[in-house]
């Protein structure tokens, strides 16, 4: 199974700053055929489902703001949320798709 | 307005069964797979199952691998999830979660249920 590994656990940051989520997959999520990465991105508020934020790393879902991107590739993934808002305040996940079975990161928690 | 909504939650004793249904709409169920994701209370998320449009298809995780069976009825726009012999380790809320993109995409997950609570205990 690839290993999804997150850090940090939880960080606090201030309104208007820069929050930096990293995520680290044991064995490359890079399909060389098509040279995309199996790499998804959601954020969890308290009691709802998650949200998709980004996939293919970099590639933001439809309606996500500007201020959430993703990076990386391989086996080292970034999510950046470059001016931190007050309703950001949630757990981040990473995802692999890669391959069955489907891992998720053991989250992120983003407080103000 | 693409809604997915599940079904079929609560209490079950431990080695006990449980049915949850995930009722889709908004778009054409059977040319998408879907997955059921669950999360432990105050834990993070777990893949359960995933199964193709078809049906066909079906994947399962190894800590349900022979317990739990991903169905689906397309005539229904119905996702399923039979649990069996239930353990008190499988307490969580489930969520069905729809593939982003058409079938033989990879598993990135666009819309999502509130989540059905499972409790097994005694």
């Amino acid at each position: 199974d690839i290993v999804m590994t997150q850090s940090p656990d939880s960080l606090a940051v201030s309104l208007g700053e820069r929050a930096t989520i990293n995520c680290k997959s044991s064995q490359s999520v890079l399909y060389k055929s098509n040279n995309k990465n199996y790499l998804a991105w959601y954020q969890q508020k308290p009691r709802q489902p998650p949200k998709l934020l980004i996939y293919w790393a970099s590639t933001r879902e439809s309606g996500v703001p500007d201020r959430f991107s993703g990076s990386g590739s391989g086996t080292d993934f970034t999510l950046t949320i470059s001016s931190l808002q007050a309703e950001d305040v949630a757990v981040y996940y990473c995802q692999q798709a890669y391959t069955t079975p489907l891992t998720f990161g053991g989250g992120t928690k983003v407080e103000i | 307005e693409v809604q997915v909504l599940e079904s079929g939650g609560g209490l079950v004793q431990p080695g006990g069964s449980l049915r949850l249904s995930c009722a889709a709409s908004g778009f054409t169920f059977s040319n998408y797979a879907m997955s059921w994701v669950r999360q432990a209370p105050g834990k993070g998320l777990e893949w359960v199952s995933a199964i193709s449009g078809s049906g066909g298809l079906t994947y399962y995780a190894d800590s349900v691998k022979g317990r739990f069976t991903t169905s689906r009825d397309n005539s229904k726009n119905t996702l399923y999830l039979q649990m069996n012999s239930l353990r008190a380790e499988d307490t969580a809320v489930y969520y069905c979660a729809k593939y982003h993109d058409e079938d033989g995409s990879p598993g990135f997950f666009d819309y999502w249920g509130q989540g059905a609570l499972v409790t097994v205990s005694s």
